[in-house]
């Protein structure tokens, strides 16, 4: 079974600096995805951004940019010029597409979170 | 707007009193699923469903049942809640056939079994 790990339940930032998020998992296939999430003081799970396993060019999204380090199991999250909306749990997500009984299943493997925090 | 919704948004109950939280989602996705938030275990996958009359369990499916009768709908049925289903709960879907497998989820379900 896969696992994902996060290791900074908490992190803390000033505004506008830079801060990076580590995440590592553990898996023997070849083909997978990987994800984070960001969930706010609202709780509703929202996309940051996305990594494909085949693709070797990092995943970048405005401020947001990944180190994705197949060989070390690692998928770290970047965000530059971080401002206060950016405070929120983070969630580094793996999934890989399981074939059963039920048909297909995109189950996402998440890990604990780290809580980020961005000071004025 | 493309969204799934969730309802009730909360909800408090006590022990063996059969609830329903209903899911619905309006962008025609095939894959709908649901998660269980809890404190310091991150979200674990209850069920999942692949498409219409086509569902299976996840890694937490003990006391939760699901049916998916029409495309857009994807209940969570608890026959008889204990407090340990006490939980924040999300709905997801998500297009299948293509490469990006993005899933967009609800905005949660706060359930608390007394």
């Amino acid at each position: 079974a896969q696992t994902v790990t996060q290791s900074q339940p908490e992190m803390s930032v000033q505004e506008a600096e830079t801060v990076t998020l580590s995440c590592t998992y553990d898996t023997s296939e070849n083909n997978y995805y990987l994800f984070w999430y960001k969930q706010p003081p609202s709780r509703q799970m929202i996309l940051v951004i996305r990594q494909e396993a085949y693709k070797q060019q990092n995943a970048t999204e405005n401020r947001f940019s990944v180190n994705f380090q197949k060989a070390a199991k690692s998928f770290s999250l970047k965000i530059s010029d971080s401002q206060l909306g950016d405070t929120a749990m983070y969630f580094c997500a793996f999934m890989k597409l399981l074939i059963n009984s039920g048909g297909s299943n995109y189950k996402l493997t998440f890990g604990k979170g780290t809580l980020l925090t961005v000071n004025p | 707007e493309a969204q799934v919704t969730q309802n009730p948004r909360y909800l408090i109950t006590v022990t063996g009193k059969k609830l329903t939280v209903t899911c619905s989602q309006n962008m025609n996705h095939e894959y709908m699923s649901w998660y269980r938030q809890d404190p310091g275990l991150g979200l674990r996958q209850i069920y999942y469903s692949m498409n219409v009359e086509v569902t299976d369990k996840g890694d937490v499916p003990e006391g939760y049942k699901v049916s998916r009768k029409e495309k857009r709908n994807f209940p969570l049925i608890l026959e008889s809640p204990s407090p340990n289903q006490t939980s924040l709960y999300f709905c997801a879907s998500s297009l299948s056939g293509t490469n990006s497998y993005e899933q967009y989820f609800g905005p949660g379900t706060r359930l608390t079994v007394t």
